[in-house]
């Protein structure tokens, strides 16, 4: 089966400073990789999905994701956090060619002004 | 923008008691499906539907859970009789299922407390 593996539950960051958001996967064969976020008390977002193409991926709000095989990851970036960016982080997984996605346990991000 | 739509946001319901949970999906998305989210946790899958047909309901605790999505269109989600660790967020999501990466959209969710 395969699953996410998110290291950090709570992450804290200074305006302006970088953000890293770390996840691990667990597949035989490079799967589809999503990262979603969440604010309080609504739904999921996409961010952003990897599918084989390139393997840096660009996302929404200034986000990015590269996929690296060698290390099963697909680690979340933003060069400057801004405080719009605090909510919580999903890394997910999908089998190709299957419509089931798995998600991780989640990162909340902090921004301090 | 098309969204996916729930209703209602907030629920209170005593144990016991039964309750049901809507979801109106993206126009022309075949693919919905429901999850519960604990709080402080991911999203966890009860059920999924491609068109009105059941393809994954292997974690939905079908003693007291259902769903159904007639017409293929939108969906209920019913819990009768509810418990206390029924508590959580209750998302729904939809998606066109594309060969590209069958990425989900979210509606707002509801919360339900069971008091």
């Amino acid at each position: 089966a395969q699953s996410v593996t998110q290291l950090g539950s709570h992450v804290s960051v200074s305006e302006g400073a970088l953000v890293l958001l770390r996840c691990n996967y667990s597949s035989s064969v490079p799967p589809y990789l999503f990262w979603y976020v969440q604010y309080p008390n609504q739904g999921l977002q996409l961010l952003l999905k990897y599918t084989s193409a390139a393997t840096l991926v660009k996302g929404i709000n200034g986000f990015e994701a590269e996929f690296k095989k060698s290390e099963t990851s697909f680690h979340l970036t933003k060069p400057s956090a801004h405080m719009s960016d605090a909510a919580e982080y999903f890394c997910a997984v999908s089998p190709r060619g299957y419509q089931k996605v798995t998600f991780g346990t989640g990162t909340k991000l902090q921004v301090i002004p | 923008e098309a969204e996916v739509a729930q209703s209602p946001r907030y629920k209170i319901t005593e144990k016991s008691q039964a309750v049901a949970f809507w979801c109106d999906p993206i126009s022309g998305h075949a693919t919905l499906y429901w999850y519960r989210q604990i709080l402080g946790q991911g999203p966890e899958l009860l059920v999924q539907f491609q068109d009105e047909s059941v393809v994954d309901d292997s974690q939905l605790p079908k003693d007291r859970f259902s769903a159904e999505r007639l017409k293929g269109v939108d969906s209920t989600l019913k819990i009768q009789p509810a418990e206390l660790g029924d508590s959580a967020m209750y998302l729904c999501a939809s998606s066109p299922g594309t060969r590209s990466g069958y990425e989900q959209y979210f509606g707002p969710g509801t919360r339900l407390t069971v008091t």
